[in-house]
């Protein structure tokens, strides 16, 4: 498709289990972030990729949170040991990179439940 | 610090209706910029706008960078513009986006 894709849309997870959640950008877009949207509130930035290297990661909130992109296109966010309070929808967007500011094209996101 | 700021947090309106919502920013924030989250939770980007003015249809924007605030008109509300408005911006040179809290507008019919 022409936009970004994220799986699973969905996700629910019992307390202590890993979960990983992917993220295909645009193709042929060098940057990639990832937010954390909790109930009711705005998107809060997690971490940012261009191609495969991982440049920001100052938002995941804790050692348990994992992203990676090793072919500088799909994005993969792991969450070990996942807690309540990850519950949120997990929010990927992509960009070209080639211009000092652009728009970031959204993904649907994925909707993490962690019972 | 890094401060996004919106009013109000909810808006309940009639179809027609015109509404404004507002941004306030801190000066350490830059490319202001507007989305909108319809309730199947997709964003997308309204407007790119540092500073001046914009249309687009039935909605325009407004940013007073000297003052730090932004505001979105939407004029003649349909119940397909309800969602979650946006603003964000950037900060520290980076493209990485900080989100207000967003206004929810309800438009009935």
């Amino acid at each position: 498709g022409a936009g970004v894709s994220q799986s699973p849309r969905y996700k629910v997870a019992k307390r202590g289990q890993d979960v990983a959640l992917r993220c295909d950008p645009i193709s042929g877009h060098v940057s990639l972030f990832w937010y954390q949207q909790a109930l009711g509130q705005g998107p809060e930035f997690l971490t940012y990729f261009q191609n495969e290297a991982q440049l920001d990661k100052s938002g995941l909130p804790s050692d348990r949170f994992f992203a990676e992109r090793p072919e500088g296109s799909v994005s993969t966010l792991k969450i070990q040991r996942t807690q309540q309070e990850d519950s949120a929808v997990y929010l990927c967007a992509s960009l070209t990179g080639q211009r000092r500011w652009e728009t970031q094209y959204f993904g649907p996101g994925t909707r993490l439940l962690v019972l | 610090g890094i401060q996004v700021e919106q009013s109000p947090p909810d808006l309940i309106l009639q179809e027609g209706a015109n509404s404004t919502l507002r941004c306030n920013f801190s000066d350490s924030v830059n490319n202001l910029q507007w989305f909108h989250q319809n309730p199947w939770g997709q964003l997308i980007n309204l407007f790119y706008i540092p500073s001046g003015t914009k249309q687009n249809g039935r909605l325009s924007a407004t940013t007073v960078a000297t003052e730090r605030y932004s505001l979105l008109y939407i004029s003649s509300s349909q119940t397909t513009d309800s969602g979650v408005y946006f603003c964000a911006g950037t900060y520290q040179g980076a493209q990485k986006l900080v989100f207000g809290q967003g206004t929810r507008l309800t438009i009935n019919p």
